[in-house]
């Protein structure tokens, strides 16, 4: 069936410093890759996403990118902020079904 | 512009109940989804709704089951409960389903099966 890995589980990183998310996804149909932060006790938010003809998509300090045929794609946070600290799901869309498919998460802790 | 919301915030429920989960999309949006979030996990898919019809089901048993009103809301039912259906349901909706349109999660319901 369909899977999408993450990794890392967590991730810790100095205030100020990048920090890198990857996922890979099993079904190479899938065709949209969004990106979900969640803070503790509230409901996940949207903060980026891509589509399957876009290889990379910018936002201010948020980037993804896409690798269609080794599928997997990447979150990249610049200059991170104590605020980031969450857990970031990514998530992949199958064409062929109706549902979307989330990786286990990642948590992460920025140090001031 | 109300967002997704969900009812009730919490509940309690014990062994062999069932329940049911309320959730009312953001206005125009024609999809609801639902899923099952366990502490520390991804929230996992059980539901897609899409014109009141199902479109997507996820690796849940019979006990669970749902449906989606003329007014796009939707409701999760789960029969019998057992210890393990302790989460958080979250639900969310989309203007088309989700493979072509961005979801966005309402405040989840935390239910705890004792």
């Amino acid at each position: 069936g369909e899977n999408v890995e993450q990794h890392p589980s967590t991730l810790s990183v100095q205030e100020g410093d990048s920090a890198v998310i990857k996922c890979t996804y099993s079904d190479s149909a899938s065709n949209y890759f969004p990106w979900y932060k969640q803070e503790l006790g509230k409901r996940p938010q949207l903060i980026i996403d891509i589509r399957s003809n876009v290889g990379e998509k910018k936002d201010q300090r948020i980037a993804v990118t896409l690798n269609k045929t080794a599928k997997h794609f990447s979150l990249h946070i610049t200059e991170t902020q104590p605020e980031d600290s969450a857990v970031y799901f990514c998530a992949a869309t199958p064409t062929s079904y109706d549902k979307v498919i989330f990786g286990p998460g990642t948590s992460l802790s920025v140090i001031p | 512009d109300a967002g997704v919301t969900q009812s009730p915030t919490h509940l309690i429920k014990t062994r062999g109940q069932h329940v049911t989960l309320r959730c009312s999309p953001i206005s125009g949006h024609k999809s609801v989804s639902w899923y099952q979030q366990v502490l520390g996990q991804g929230p996992q898919f059980i539901f897609q709704y899409y014109e009141k019809e199902e479109r997507g089901r996820g690796n849940f048993p019979d006990r669970f089951s749902a449906r989606q009103f003329p007014n796009y809301s939707s409701e999760l039912n789960v029969n019998a409960l057992l210890l393990g259906d302790s989460a958080l349901y979250l639900c969310a909706s989309s203007l088309d389903p989700p493979s072509t349109d961005t979801q966005y999660f309402g405040p989840g319901t935390r239910l705890t099966v004792l």
